[in-house]
């Protein structure tokens, strides 16, 4: 158990434009999701904190207007890059903890590249 | 705010050769978690470790809870090819619900 599914794995866009991920939990609830954004030969940086039915908690330096988080539901959270620009380029990747547990299940990363 | 730091930094080693990577941390957790990371994946669970002292075995890896919250290591026996990857030490302060942190990672090869 304890399954979390990312789509798409992987998109090209124009800069500009708008990209919607989306991050579900297959067997489990999630109240609380995670973002995190990985650059090549770098680690995990957390983005933001997602919970379900209120507004994201961003980290210092993410640009809340920029990076969208919406969390409509115990299994759904999706991350919209908008006005994408090259520099956004990189490894997206949610993740989602079952209540009761102090684990954190990582989803497969979406890979963004911004033209 | 919270740093962890991993060393080494990358290993070449021989395959069945036993690999042994630690974990440092300026503050405190209340766990501590490793990941394997493959090119173009996410993260995978190897070990999570919620009590310190804590010594947690899961196949051939091997990880342990340092007394003082601030370290953990891990370690790999018998290492195989089908072991490389990037390692990866993460930190909870709280429970499920609280951010992982995540350390710069230990790039591991290995030479068949």
């Amino acid at each position: 158990g304890a399954v979390v599914s990312q789509h798409p794995s992987r998109v090209i866009c124009k800069s500009g434009t708008s990209v919607k991920i989306e991050c579900r939990s297959l067997d489990f609830q999630a109240t609380t999701m995670f973002w995190y954004r990985q650059f090549p030969k770098q680690s995990l940086m957390l983005m933001a904190t997602s919970n379900e039915g209120s507004k994201a908690t961003y980290e210092q330096g993410v640009e809340k207007d920029k990076f969208l988080i919406n969390h409509a539901s115990l299994t759904l959270s999706t991350l919209t890059v908008t006005s994408a620009h090259p520099e956004d380029s990189s490894f997206y990747i949610c993740s989602g903890g079952r209540d009761g547990t102090d684990t954190q299940y990582f989803g497969p990363g979406t890979r963004l590249t911004v033209l | 705010g919270q740093q962890l730091n991993q060393s080494p930094q990358s290993m070449f080693i021989q395959e069945g050769e036993d690999v042994s990577m630690n974990c440092t941390s300026s503050s405190i957790f209340n766990t501590w978690l490793w990941y394997k990371q493959e090119p173009g994946e996410g993260p995978v669970l190897l070990i999570a470790l919620y009590k310190a002292g804590e010594l947690t075995s899961n196949g051939r890896l091997t990880a342990q809870f340092g007394i003082t919250r601030k370290d953990s290591f891990l370690n790999i026996s018998a290492s195989i090819p089908s072991d490389v990857g990037i390692y990866f030490c993460a930190g909870q302060r709280k429970t499920s619900y609280d951010k992982v942190i995540f350390g710069p990672g230990t790039s591991l090869s290995v030479i068949p």
